[in-house]
């Protein structure tokens, strides 16, 4: 019974490249969420989401970053151009019925952009 | 904004003592949850409160939520090497969408 299963768990890369970060939720839950964490900062709600649809991307940055969650495969967050302040720990936490119900993270992405 | 504040931010204790680690906002949360991270991992989930003044107990750590919704604290016994980590607190304000609203957390050393 697999986790929320995160990958790559490592990302290098360099200025104006795109990252690819992919999240597949844990079995039978729905409701998948997007944070960053910055060294010495907290956790970050970027966006929320559900199969086909973004429920709340109140969180994203209005350019260069994008996110989806298709009908079938892992959710995607997308960050184009990378900047070094794209640098950080990228999480994603899956939910069977919304955030009262407590989320399951993943172990993480480190992005680290040169 | 609703903000979570964490006190303290740094905690560093010996093997066998007691400690309460704080969580506080002006806004009231319709539920709050406690999550442990280590170096390198994600954040786990170790309970969630729902009714204002509500305790729980899980082993040596006891949480509670304010009678007013807008505080929590936890409170570990006799602390263990192993309590080591990160705690986050995370709160959410109502219905079954939308997100959890997260602390900067207290980052508790135990020493043997």
């Amino acid at each position: 019974n697999a986790g929320v299963m995160q990958n790559p768990r490592h990302l290098v890369r360099r200025r104006g490249q795109e990252a690819r970060l992919r999240c597949s939720p844990m079995k039978g839950h729905s409701h998948v969420y997007w944070y960053r964490q910055l060294p010495e900062e907290g956790l970050k709600f970027m966006v929320y989401l559900q199969k086909e649809n973004i429920i709340d991307e109140s969180g994203m940055p209005k350019e260069r970053f994008s996110a989806e969650f298709p009908k079938e495969g892992p959710s995607i967050l997308r960050i184009q151009q990378v900047v070094r302040g794209d640098s950080a720990a990228y999480f994603c936490a899956s939910s069977p019925l919304g955030q009262g119900h407590g989320y399951t993270f993943g172990s993480g992405t480190r992005l680290t952009v040169v | 904004t609703q903000l979570l504040e964490q006190s303290p931010q740094f905690l560093s204790i010996q093997e066998g003592e007691n400690l309460t680690v704080y969580c506080n906002s002006s806004s009231v949360f319709s539920s709050l949850q406690w999550y442990r991270q280590e170096p390198g991992e994600g954040p786990v989930l170790l309970v969630t409160v729902v009714t204002g003044g509500e305790v729980k107990k899980l082993k040596r750590l006891t949480f509670q939520f304010g009678d007013a919704r807008k505080d929590s604290s936890l409170h570990i016994t006799a602390a263990q090497p192993g309590d080591t980590g990160l705690y986050l607190c995370a709160g959410g304000y109502g219905g079954s969408q939308g997100n959890l609203i997260f602390g900067k957390g207290t980052k508790l050393s135990v020493k043997p």
